[in-house]
């Protein structure tokens, strides 16, 4: 089953509005979460790293204030796109992996929640 | 930044046949990891292959790694229809403990 969740699974808001997404991780805890975007027929760019406890570390050209991000706790981090735009619009993605030894964590897989489409009218 | 380069970039092929996808990198890794994605949905963790490994199998996918060439390959044996999915390669480089760089996907279509 599923060890990440996502959720909504699709939004559509007017522009101007702010829209959260949350990340959880289902059974186990993640001090790292990975907030990733894609476009159509494309791959996934990442966006921004999660950290627990601490500021997110963002990607060069995403801009920290366009897009909140909050891991307050060690199953959960959000994604909040502010005052949203058509230009927004895009299937968000979030994944984490299970704790690992740090000398293992380059062996460890990513789990994915099933993204969030959103739409910005 | 995206550094993987994977070919085809579509690939439709009859059910029962192999499925053979293409990765290319730039940078040294740690391992490689091929992903899949259903339309629409998170992507699955198919196969990693260690830097120090040349070819791994899991069921009916077999992944081979030649770090000479940075590359990559996953064939599919034996495709099924609900094969049809988008296929990433994501690599771990050496100086990067945490990130997966992702590369361009192959849209594979197996029809019945």
């Amino acid at each position: 089953g599923a060890v990440v969740s996502q959720h909504p699974s699709r939004v559509i808001c007017k522009s101007g509005t702010s829209v959260k997404i949350e990340c959880r991780s289902l059974d186990f805890q993640a001090t790292t979460m990975f907030w990733y975007r894609q476009f159509p027929k494309q791959s996934l760019m990442l966006m921004a790293t999660s950290n627990e406890g601490s500021k997110a570390t963002y990607e060069q050209g995403v801009e920290k204030d366009k897009f909140l991000i909050n891991h307050a706790s060690l199953t959960l981090s959000t994604l909040t796109v502010t005052s949203a735009h058509p230009e927004d619009s895009s299937f968000y993605i979030c994944s984490a992996r299970r704790p690992v030894a740090s000398r293992f964590r380059h062996n460890s897989p990513l789990h994915f929640g099933n993204g969030t489409r959103l739409t910005v009218t | 930044s995206q550094q993987g380069e994977e070919d085809p970039q579509a690939l439709s092929i009859q059910e029962g046949e192999n499925a053979t996808m293409n990765c290319s990198y730039k940078t040294s890794i740690n391992n490689l990891q091929w992903y899949r994605q259903n339309s629409g949905r998170g992507l699955v963790h198919l196969i990693l292959i260690r830097s120090n490994e040349r070819e791994k199998h899991s069921g009916r996918l077999r992944v081979t790694l030649d770090t000479s060439k940075k590359s990559s390959s996953l064939l599919i044996t034996a495709s099924r229809a609900a094969d049809t999915a988008s296929y990433f390669c994501a690599t771990a480089d050496s100086g990067s403990a945490r990130q997966l760089t992702f590369g361009s996907g192959t849209q594979l279509t197996v029809l019945p």
